[in-house]
C-alpha cells in the first residue's frame, strides 16, 4: 500500500469540464506539494501547501490542504488541453524521515 | 540555462554491464536526490545528499552507488545491471532537504 493514494488514477475529459483530483493518507504531513509531469520531462512544482485548511489558487487550479493535514485536493476549472499530464502529490511527513513521499499519480487527458 | 541537467537522456545496454548517469545543478541548492520512476509512473526516492553528505539511503541494492564530488554534482553508478533496473531515473535538487524540488528531464535506462 502507498503512503499517499491518489484518485482517480486516470481521467479523460472534454475541454471546458471541471475536475478534482484527490490525494489521501492516514499520516500527517508538515507540507504537501503538487507537481505536473509531461511525457519525456521531469515533474515541475505547481504549489506547496503548509497550513491545515489552506487554499491556494494558480489561475484555474485550486489546491486545498485538509484541516488535519492528511489529505489534499486539486480542482481544475474549465480544463484545457494544455492541462494534460501526470499530476503528482508529494508530502513531507510530520515525524520521521525528511524525504518527500510521492503519491501514485493521476494521469489527466483533456480532449479538445 | 538548464537548472538541473542529467546525462545521458537515453541509455540502452546489456544485462551485466556497468553504467553511470551524471547530474549537475546550477541553482546553488544544498540538497540533491536520485529517484526511480517505474513503468506505472511511481516515483520513489533512492538517495539524498546534503552538501556532499549522504543523508537518505533507501533500500536500494548495493549495486547502485551514488557519488557527490561537490554540492552541485551527484552521479549514479550502477554495477551488474539487471532487467529490473529498467526505468527512468530522475535527478533533483532543492534548497534544503524536503523543500520543493527541481527535477532533471530523466534518464531512460533500458536493459536488453
Amino acid at each position: 500500500t502507498q503512503l499517499l493514494e491518489q484518485s482517480p488514477q486516470f481521467l479523460s475529459i472534454q475541454e471546458g469540464e471541471n475536475l478534482t483530483v484527490y490525494c489521501n493518507s492516514s499520516s500527517v504531513f508538515s507540507s504537501l506539494q503538487w507537481y505536473r509531469q509531461e511525457p519525456g520531462e521531469g515533474p515541475v512544482l505547481l504549489v506547496t501547501v503548509v497550513t491545515g485548511g489552506e487554499v491556494k489558487k494558480l489561475k484555474r487550479l485550486t489546491f486545498q490542504f485538509g484541516d488535519a493535514r492528511k489529505d489534499s485536493s486539486l480542482h481544475i476549472t474549465a480544463a484545457q488541453p494544455g492541462d494534460t499530464g501526470l499530476y503528482l502529490c508529494a508530502g513531507l511527513l510530520y515525524t520521521g524521515r525528511r524525504a518527500l513521499t510521492f503519491g501514485s499519480g493521476t494521469r489527466l487527458q483533456v480532449q479538445p | 540555462d538548464t537548472a538541473v541537467s542529467q546525462t545521458p537522456k537515453y541509455l540502452v545496454t546489456q544485462m551485466g554491464n556497468d553504467k553511470s548517469i551524471k547530474c549537475e545543478q546550477n541553482l546553488g541548492h544544498d540538497t540533491m536526490y536520485w529517484y526511480k520512476q517505474d513503468s506505472k509512473k511511481f516515483l520513489k526516492i533512492m538517495f539524498s545528499y546534503n552538501n556532499k553528505e549522504l543523508i537518505i539511503n533507501e533500500t536500494v541494492p548495493n549495486r547502485f552507488s551514488p557519488k557527490s564530488p561537490d554540492k552541485a554534482h551527484l552521479n549514479l553508478h550502477i554495477n551488474s545491471l539487471e532487467l529490473g533496473d529498467s526505468a527512468v531515473y530522475f535527478c533533483a535538487s532543492s534548497q534544503t532537504n524536503g523543500q520543493p524540488q527541481h527535477f532533471g528531464d530523466g534518464t531512460r535506462l533500458s536493459i536488453l
